[in-house]
């Protein structure tokens, strides 16, 4: 099946610094996601992507649909340590009825915030 | 509301034991999915549904069963539990595709 990459696959920041994390794909996809999943927790929904190029804040979250559709990318400012966690990127490719079938997910940025 | 609600939490079988994993949802969605999540991999699609009555095969079907009999329940069967099948498993619901809401997840340990 399809793949995403996603990168760095962990990375260890100081409590106040600025992270920056990519997911790319060989596919063209129409919708990006962007999750955040709490050790024993489930994925929670951070920030929903639906055209090239945009660009979306969800508090000190941004998150960019690339220009290529092929790609998208997460920062997170001024890191704190309720940041720490597995960052999941989603591809989606959202038309007619068999919606359903077309997530593909990516491995995952493990987080870690040093205070 | 209480979202996406998954029991039970955590699970031992024996090999060849079946069991159901339950599924609900309060927000009348109409599509809802089941996914496993093993280390180092995406989460990956086991089966789906666009809505009660409706139910297809995702990329990692074998050894599931499914079945959608109201808009709000969506279990997960496994007939006869192999160790490979040992992962945690996440159920999913959304409207109408785009933004998937997850429950907590069912870690299942097949001995």
């Amino acid at each position: 099946g399809q793949q995403l990459n996603q990168s760095p696959q962990s990375m260890f920041i100081q409590e106040g610094e600025d992270v920056s994390m990519n997911c790319t794909s060989s596919s063209i996809f129409n919708t990006w996601l962007w999750y955040k999943q709490d050790p024993g927790e489930g994925p929670v929904l951070l920030i929903a992507l639906y055209k090239a190029g945009e660009l979306t804040s969800n508090g000190r979250l941004t998150a960019q649909f690339g220009i290529t559709r092929k790609d998208s990318f997460l920062n997170i400012s001024a890191s704190i340590p309720s940041d720490v966690g597995i960052y999941f990127c989603a591809g989606a490719d959202l038309t007619g009825r068999n919606y359903g079938q077309n997530f593909v997910f990516g491995p995952g940025t493990r987080l870690s915030v040093l205070p | 509301n209480a979202g996406v609600t998954q029991t039970p939490k955590f699970q031992v079988l024996k090999t060849g034991q079946s069991m159901t994993l339950q599924c609900a949802q309060d927000m009348n969605h109409e599509y809802m999915s089941w996914y496993r999540q093993d280390p180092g991999m995406g989460l990956r699609l086991i089966h789906y549904s666009v809505g009660a009555g409706i139910t297809d095969q995702g990329e990692v079907p074998n050894g599931y069963n499914v079945s959608r009999s109201t808009t709000e329940d969506f279990p997960l069967r496994l007939l006869s539990a192999a160790p490979s099948q040992t992962s945690v498993y996440f159920c999913a619901s959304s409207y109408r595709g785009g933004k998937l809401f997850f429950g907590s997840g069912t870690q299942l340990s097949v001995l």
